[in-house]
């Protein structure tokens, strides 16, 4: 079975573009959530999403959007660039709050 | 003050040594993870707990409620445990999210 995918694997931007980040859970999972890491530091929170819903949002600024989808799929979406958007993104979907994390997205502003 | 606190941050080891990992939290948590990430970003998840103490192969992980406080321990180290081990507070209500420490990056030399 497959685990949690993400796409693209990497991804190099300028200041000011805009950003789309996909993720597919495992199948049979319905939650999903979102987490950027910047080098060196812990991953932060950013949105938790459940049957659809937004369940939880992080301290990030109203550039950073998701949704998902009635296949439990996701996107995050990250507007207006900024050079400290540059991080590796994680997606994790969830079961009986155990995590599984995809393999992420790097993502360089330039 | 971090709600996630790891120590030591950085742990060279020999191979063949009991190594251990300690993780303070502020947090109210339904459950704490411990994470290892490897160069290039991939997370895996190593153990979900909420009491007691948990044991895979040669990683044991603890926790003690009453005093918000977990460790890892990997017995026998082997220069292929050299990664990033980081420790997540899980919890939050209606939603499930994690908050994460900084990481603490092990080095086991042969």
């Amino acid at each position: 079975d497959a685990g949690v995918t993400q796409s693209p694997t990497h991804l190099i931007k300028t200041r000011g573009q805009h950003v789309t980040l996909r993720c597919s859970p495992i199948s049979g999972h319905k939650s999903v959530s979102w987490y950027q890491q910047v080098l060196g530091q812990g991953p932060q929170f950013i949105f938790q999403y459940y049957e659809k819903e937004e369940r939880g949002r992080g301290n990030f600024p109203d550039r950073f959007s998701a949704r998902q989808f009635p296949n439990y799929s996701s996107e995050l979406n990250v507007n207006a660039l900024l050079l400290g958007d540059s991080a590796l993104y994680l997606c994790a979907s969830s079961w009986a709050n155990e995590q599984f994390f995809g393999p992420g997205t790097r993502l360089t502003v330039l | 003050k971090n709600e996630v606190e790891q120590s030591p941050q950085n742990l060279t080891a020999q191979e063949g040594e009991f190594i251990t990992i300690n993780c303070s939290y502020s947090v109210g948590i339904s459950a704490l993870h411990w994470l290892q990430q490897h160069p290039g970003g991939g997370i895996v998840s190593l153990f979900m707990l909420s009491s007691g103490k948990k044991k895979h192969g040669r990683l044991i992980a603890t926790i003690n409620i009453q005093e918000k406080h977990s460790s890892l321990h990997i017995t026998a180290s082997h220069p292929r445990d050299s990664a990033v081990y980081i420790c997540a507070a899980g919890g939050g209500g209606s939603n499930y999210k994690l908050t994460f420490g900084k990481g603490t990056l092990l080095t086991v030399n042969p």
